[in-house]
């Protein structure tokens, strides 16, 4: 149980273009999803939560014209990386939380989307 | 401002050798600190979740204890396949959750 997947896995593009990433929660219902991004050896950082309905929370920092989050159902969260330049090359990692579960605080993770902008 | 600091950075062990990996962290009031299993060019895998002070929980060769002030992750025994990186996370009762840098663990067999 708690299986959260990412679409892709990877992905290479031009300079200029978007990319969209989706998130599912395959066998639970995510109240609300996060999106994090990862540098080589770093830890974690918070881009944003977003809750099923509603408009996503976005850390300071972080360009939301940029990086559009949509939580259109309790199953699937998207981020598009939209422009994207070299600089926003990264490991994307969405998570998912289930407030109604025995452990309601617990993220679960996806396996995370290597994003290579050249 | 809440804050998780993870104690060692990297810890290399021989296959069979136990030790624990540390968390400390402070927190305008705890409401759940987790620990989680991150292989290379892969998602955190979630491990174990403890409220209060005095909880332990127990998976395989590992065991998580919490404090009022820091968290171990104690590893017996470690097998070559426990190798990666452990990372700690506490969520705030205002929700949000922050993240240590992690412990990159590597068991030689």
């Amino acid at each position: 149980g708690a299986v959260v997947s990412q679409h892709p896995s990877w992905v290479i593009c031009k300079s200029g273009t978007s990319v969209k990433i989706e998130c599912r929660s395959l066998d639970f219902q995510a109240t609300t999803m996060f999106w994090y991004r990862q540098f080589p050896k770093q830890s974690l950082m918070l881009m944003a939560t977003s809750n099923e309905g509603s408009k996503a929370t976005y850390e300071q920092g972080v360009e939301k014209d940029k990086f559009l989050i949509n939580h259109a159902s309790l199953t699937l969260s998207t981020l598009t990386v939209t422009s994207a330049h070299p600089e926003d090359s990264s490991f994307y990692i969405c998570s998912a939380r289930n407030a109604l579960a025995g452990e309601p605080d617990t993220q679960y993770f996806g396996p995370g989307t290597r994003l290579t902008v050249l | 401002e809440d804050q998780v600091t993870q104690s060692p950075e990297a810890l290399r062990l021989q296959e069979g050798e136990s030790s624990s990996l540390n968390c400390s962290y402070t927190v305008s009031g705890l409401r759940g600190l987790f620990w989680y299993r991150q292989d290379p060019g892969k998602g955190p895998e979630f491990l174990f979740t403890l409220y209060s002070a005095g909880e332990e929980k127990e998976k395989e060769r590992l065991k998580a204890t919490l404090t009022k002030k820091e968290s171990f992750l104690h590893i017996t025994a470690p097998k070559p396949e426990d190798s990666a990186t452990y990372l700690c996370a506490v969520q705030a009762r205002a929700g949000k959750s922050t993240f240590g840098d992690g412990t990159t663990l590597t068991v030689k067999p």
